[in-house]
């Protein structure tokens, strides 16, 4: 089974920051990665599929890249809405898995 | 619009069994791959299981291999999950999502809670 390491756990950051969150898998998963935004009481939202892919109607400071084992979601200048906890997900192959997440909190 | 409402939920003792619906809405439900993931209080997100568009490929977590079982009824555009067996470490909200052509898990419902105590 693949493995998803996520880093940091948790982040401090503030309104205007640009940060960074990365996914580790335990073997490749070439492009096969997506990050998804979590609030509590909120449906998850999907943000980035395919390791680099805007899904439609995501603010564009969202960004994502990588590849076979290393991948990284930036978020360019941060809001007030951003502040949540961001998830990676494989779906190389069966059984997928989430990284452990990262919460994003205000400094 | 895309809508997926779960339902089914509740406290349930261990051992026991519930079953869990997703009602979908807005789209070609019999298109499409449907997957379920859960997160437990305090926790990350896990994934479940997922289920191919016509039932032909069904997979599952190691965690809940033998226990969970998901279907679905593309004329009631519904996928089920089937809880069977539960223990305290299976409480936590359940949610449904559907799956698109180079996304899983695009769009997901509100889930519903599962609370496994005696």
């Amino acid at each position: 089974d693949i493995q998803m390491t996520q880093s940091p756990s948790t982040l401090s950051a503030s309104v205007g920051d640009r940060v960074t969150i990365t996914c580790r898998a335990s073997q490749s998963i070439t492009d096969w990665l997506a990050w998804y935004q979590l609030k509590p009481g909120k449906a998850p939202k999907l943000l980035i599929y395919k390791a680099s892919s805007l899904e439609t109607g995501v603010p564009s400071r969202f960004s994502g890249s990588g590849s076979g084992t290393e991948f990284t979601l930036t978020i360019s200048s941060l809001q007030p809405d951003d502040f949540a906890t961001y998830y990676c997900h494989h779906y190389k192959s069966y059984p997928y898995s989430f990284g452990q997440g990262t919460k994003l909190e205000i400094k | 619009e895309v809508q997926l409402v779960e339902s089914g939920g509740g406290l349930v003792k261990p051992g026991g069994s519930l079953r869990l619906s997703c009602a979908a809405s807005g789209f070609t439900f019999s298109s499409s791959s449907m997957t379920w993931v859960r997160q437990a209080p305090g926790k990350g997100l896990e994934w479940l299981s997922c289920i191919s568009s016509t039932s032909t490929y069904i997979y599952y977590a190691d965690s809940v291999r033998g226990r969970f079982s998901i279907s679905r009824d593309n004329a009631k555009n519904s996928v089920y999950l089937q809880l069977n067996s539960l223990r305290a470490e299976d409480t936590g909200v359940y949610y449904c999502a559907r799956d698109r052509e180079g996304a899983v898990a695009a769009y997901w419902g509100q889930g519903t809670l599962v609370t496994v105590s005696s």
